[in-house]
C-alpha cells in the first residue's frame, strides 16, 4: 500500500481481556517497529523486525506483550490480560532500509483504552 | 544508555514568526544521526529534518533548518515564516549508526508548538 496501515484505529477493551493490533507495512520495507506513546508522552521503543525476525525485544514490558510478523508484511502486537497501564497509542512503522537512516514511515496508530 | 531530553513542554508563536525548538541528547557514541519528527493531531508521525552527525553542515529543508552542536550535544530546530499548518507536537530523536542491522530511535518528551494567527 501507499503507507502503513494500522487496524484498529481504535479499541476498548474491559482489563484482563486480550487485544490484538494490526499493522500493514509499505510493501518491501524490510525493518518493522513498534512504539508506545502514552498521553502527553514521547514514544517509547516495544520491538522491531528485520524481516520476520525480531532481534531486539528489549523494550517489552511484561510477558503479557508478544508480536509476530510474517510473510515479511503483516504485524500483529498482542497484549495478554489487558491492565489500565496498558492504555496508550500504539504506533508501528516501517522503513526500507534496515537502519531506518532515512527516517521511518510511521501508521497512524491504534488508541488502546482499557476500561 | 542513549537519552534525549526536550525542555519546552509548550511554545507559541505569532504566524510568519520564527521559533526554535531545543533538544539535548547524550550519547557516549560518536557516529549517529538525529530527527524531527512533527505529529499532528492525525497521530501519524511525519518526519521534517534530519542531520547526520559526522557532517558539520546544518541540515535545511525549506523553512526548517537546525542548529547542530555536536560538543554541546544540542540539535535544536528552527522553524522559519510559521504558518497554522505547523501546529504540532514536534518529537526530536536519535538513532545510533552502527552495523547493519535496524537500529531504534530514542524519541523525547515532544514540545507542543502553537501557532498564532
Amino acid at each position: 500500500g501507499a503507507g502503513v496501515s494500522q487496524s484498529p484505529s481504535n479499541k476498548v477493551t474491559e482489563k484482563g481481556k486480550d487485544v490484538e493490533l494490526r499493522c500493514d507495512p509499505i510493501s518491501g520495507h524490510t525493518a518493522l517497529y513498534w512504539y508506545r506513546q502514552r498521553l502527553g508522552q514521547g514514544l517509547e521503543f516495544l520491538i522491531y523486525f528485520q524481516g520476520n525476525s525480531a532481534p531486539d525485544k528489549s523494550g517489552l514490558p511484561s510477558d503479557r506483550f508478544s508480536a509476530e510478523r510474517t510473510g515479511e508484511s503483516v504485524s500483529t502486537l498482542t497484549i495478554q490480560r489487558t491492565q489500565q497501564e496498558d492504555s496508550a497509542v500504539y504506533l508501528c512503522a516501517s522503513s526500507l532500509e534496515p537502519q531506518g537512516l532515512r527516517g521511518y514511515t510511521f501508521g497512524s496508530g491504534t488508541r488502546l483504552t482499557v476500561v | 544508555a542513549q537519552t534525549v531530553t526536550q525542555s519546552q513542554p509548550e511554545m507559541s508563536v505569532q504566524e510568519a514568526e520564527t521559533v526554535t525548538l531545543s533538544c539535548t541528547y547524550d550519547t557516549s557514541e560518536s557516529d549517529y544521526y538525529l530527527f524531527w519528527y512533527k505529529q499532528p493531531p492525525s497521530r501519524q508521525m511525519i518526519l521534517v529534518i534530519r542531520q547526520e552527525a559526522y557532517k558539520q553542515q546544518n541540515a535545511t529543508e525549506n523553512r526548517f533548518s537546525v542548529n547542530f552542536q555536536k560538543a554541546a550535544k544540542s540539535f535544536s530546530l528552527k522553524i522559519s515564516d510559521s504558518q497554522l499548518g505547523d501546529a504540532a507536537m514536534y518529537f526530536c530523536a536519535y538513532t545510533n549508526r552502527r552495523g547493519q542491522g535496524a537500529q531504534k530511535l530514542v524519541f523525547g518528551q515532544g514540545t507542543r508548538l502553537t501557532i498564532n494567527p
